[in-house]
């Protein structure tokens, strides 16, 4: 079975803090991605990967960067936590060629006072 | 990628089979039907994809009409565990571009 970690399940960090979110996967998937989910707002892509050190920007990428040092981790990085950034923060991974079948952790909510 | 229209809710008694609706009739040849679930404060998972031909897994079965424009995703037993929101995709198979979710169905399975 594919096996999508994240570092954290809950995470509460103050206005201006760095905050750093872990993703592993074990299935050796070359693409990686990064969400956010808000009610009423659905999924959002922030960032996504294709292979180690690689990154393109989502839709919302304003405010967070990435890492990818290594082909089964990725890392978000909020770089001063901001209220509106309160958030489920999914991470998924996928087959290059089977983007559309995305293995998805089981999520990061983070509070951000 | 295709719009998909799902019910906003739907029943289902433990152990009877749910069957999940879903209408795509914008979907282009090269588009493929994927379903999704989500569990209350879980990540979503994948459950089953198809292009034309009906699909089944550990999971579920994907039914999908001859002119491709709609299709049902069915649960043959369904279990309390499977109450979760049920979301229909279309999109071609490949590539690293988001997914896109309505609104989705609810579904509640009950003793």
């Amino acid at each position: 079975d594919v096996k999508v970690t994240q570092s954290s399940r809950y995470l509460v960090k103050r206005t201006g803090e760095k905050v750093f979110l872990e993703c592993v996967q074990d299935m050796d998937h070359e693409n990686m991605f990064w969400y956010r989910q808000d009610p009423g707002l659905g999924l959002r892509l922030i960032y996504f990967s294709y292979d180690v050190k690689m990154k393109e920007k989502g839709d919302i990428p304003e405010g967070y960067s990435v890492s990818r040092e290594k082909k089964e981790r990725f890392s978000l990085i909020l770089e001063s936590a901001s209220t509106n950034q309160t958030s489920m923060y999914l991470c998924a991974s996928s087959f290059i060629s089977g983007g559309g079948t995305q293995y998805f952790g089981p999520g990061t909510r983070l509070l951000v006072l | 990628d295709a719009k998909t229209t799902q019910p906003t809710s739907m029943d289902c008694a433990e152990g009877r089979a749910a069957n999940l609706p879903c209408n795509h009739s914008t979907i282009s040849g090269n588009e493929y039907v994927y379903w999704y679930r989500q569990i209350h404060s879980q990540g979503p998972q994948y459950i089953i994809h198809g292009l034309k031909n009906n699909e089944t897994n550990e999971m579920a079965s994907l039914i999908i009409t001859e002119d491709r424009k709609s299709s049902t995703l069915i649960l043959p037993h369904a279990t309390l565990r499977d109450t979760a929101v049920y979301y229909c995709i279309v999109r071609v198979v490949e590539g690293y571009s988001t997914l896109t979710f309505g609104k989705g169905t609810m579904l509640l399975v009950s003793p």
